[in-house]
């Protein structure tokens, strides 16, 4: 079945306490991105790939790190959580783009940092 | 940079009755659109999109745009829904530069609540 996975689903940490979230594909897609919702905000991109070892910069990346080694997964990073990452986190991927055809989303993962 | 305004951010339908959800955009060509619905605890899923040729799109679930130009829309609508159309909806839209690299830009949601 063609999926995004992520985990954890869902995590309460403490503020400055390093956590990963992970996402991977199984549909051997080139682009990949992680986006925040946030309630009356809707989603905001964090940060995207286009492929291995490509990311740049979305709209909301401060306090974000990411990495791309393999093609199938595009773990996010927060170094030192803050209480205003408190947010539920979408990773989604498409075959080379969004413009390329369906963007497709993991099921969310749900952060509190106290 | 383009952006996108719903409204509506919640709608009450009754089982049975028609819907239209409403998406503006602005940006300054012909735009790509979508509409993503996100059922309680789950991702996104894509609904429909436009990309160019004709202005009124299917999708999946019974769902259909129009894409119309001159007011900047691209609303949603179902002829008849269903206690499971219940959820929150999301116009996104996308430029054209860029080859699809960056975002889409999503709006802020309506949520749809459906009477019995």
């Amino acid at each position: 079945e063609a999926q995004v996975t992520q985990n954890p689903r869902y995590l309460i940490t403490v503020t400055g306490k390093k956590l990963t979230v992970t996402c991977s594909q199984n549909m051997n897609h080139e682009y990949m991105s992680w986006y925040r919702q946030d309630p009356g905000l809707g989603l905001r991109q964090i940060y995207y790939s286009m492929n291995v070892e490509v990311t740049d910069k979305g709209d909301v990346p401060e306090g974000y790190k990411v990495s791309r080694k393999e093609k199938r997964n595009f773990p996010l990073i927060l170094e030192s959580p803050s209480p205003n990452q408190t947010s539920l986190y979408f990773c989604a991927s498409s075959w080379r783009g969004w413009n390329t055809g369906e963007l497709f989303f993991g099921e969310g993962s749900r952060l509190t940092v106290l | 940079a383009q952006s996108v305004t719903q409204p509506d951010i919640h709608i009450t339908v009754s089982e049975g009755a028609s819907l239209e959800l409403r998406c503006n955009y602005s940006y300054g060509a012909t735009p790509y659109l979508f509409w993503y619905v996100q059922s309680p605890g789950q991702g996104l899923q894509l609904l429909l999109k436009y990309f160019s040729g004709d202005t009124l799109v299917q999708g999946i679930k019974g769902f259909e745009a129009e894409f119309k130009r001159s007011q900047s829309s691209f609303n949603l609508r179902k002829p008849s829904v269903h206690w499971s159309d219940a959820a929150e909806y999301f116009c996104a839209v996308g430029a054209r530069s860029g080859g699809g690299a960056d975002g889409l830009t999503f709006g802020k949601g309506t949520h749809l609540i459906i009477q019995p």
